[in-house]
């Protein structure tokens, strides 16, 4: 079975510092990986995936994340934060066991970004 | 700029009362997840289906939860009765079309019962 682990449940930063999110996940197969973020009172928004082909992915607002396999590892870069950038962030995994349409989500990040 | 829609946006009810959230996947999505957020369980997936057809609904409580799709363009998640340990908020994605591997999310249905 699959499964996330986020390894901080909160990161404060200051603002234009850069920022790394630590996701790990445990599967033996092929696996797809996603980053969400969850601004207050509002849904899940898509930041980026990996789905194949290169490890490095660039999503929006600035966002990269690294796929490493032979350390499971999904983590969520951004070398310059924003105040706006504040939001609980969320690690995903498909794969062939759920189906490559069922997520399992990490307990989420949640990303302070003080002036 | 298509989204997917959720009413209503909060509830509240009193224990024993029937709920049911609605949602409005994607044109062109086939795929419809149900899940609820809450601090202690996080994300939990109740239910999903595809082409209107209940795939998996593990995670649901059976005896209090129903999730259907009257048609491509609703599906409902209905609680009843409703107990305060169903105070959370529910959201509902689809996924399908083009990207097939991605899940767009509603916004969320704060339910409090009280």
């Amino acid at each position: 079975a699959q499964s996330v682990t986020q390894l901080d449940s909160q990161v404060p930063v200051f603002e234009e510092a850069p920022v790394e999110l630590r996701c790990n996940y445990s599967s033996s197969v092929s696996v797809y990986l996603f980053w969400y973020v969850q601004y207050p009172n509002q849904g899940l928004q898509l930041l980026l995936k990996y789905l194949s082909g290169s490890t490095l992915v660039k999503g929006i607002n600035g966002f990269e994340a690294e796929f490493n396999k032979s350390q499971t590892s999904f983590h969520l870069r951004k070398p310059s934060v924003h105040i706006s950038d504040t939001a609980e962030y969320f690690c995903a995994v498909s794969g062939p066991s759920g189906g490559y349409n069922k997520l399992i989500f990490g307990a989420g990040t949640r990303l302070a970004v003080h002036p | 700029d298509a989204r997917v829609t959720q009413t209503p946006r909060h509830k509240v009810t009193e224990m024993g009362q029937e709920v049911t959230m609605r949602c409005q996947p994607i044109l062109g999505h086939n795929t419809v997840f149900w899940y609820r957020q809450t601090m202690m369980q996080g994300l939990e997936l109740l239910a999903y289906f595809r082409n209107r057809a209940p795939l998996d609904d593990s995670g649901m409580p059976k005896d209090r939860f129903s999730a259907e799709m009257p048609d491509a363009t609703l599906a409902t998640l209905k609680i009843q009765p409703s107990e305060p340990r169903d105070s959370a908020v529910y959201f509902c994605a689809s996924g399908g079309g083009q990207e097939t591997d991605t899940q767009y999310f509603g916004p969320g249905t704060r339910l409090t019962v009280l």
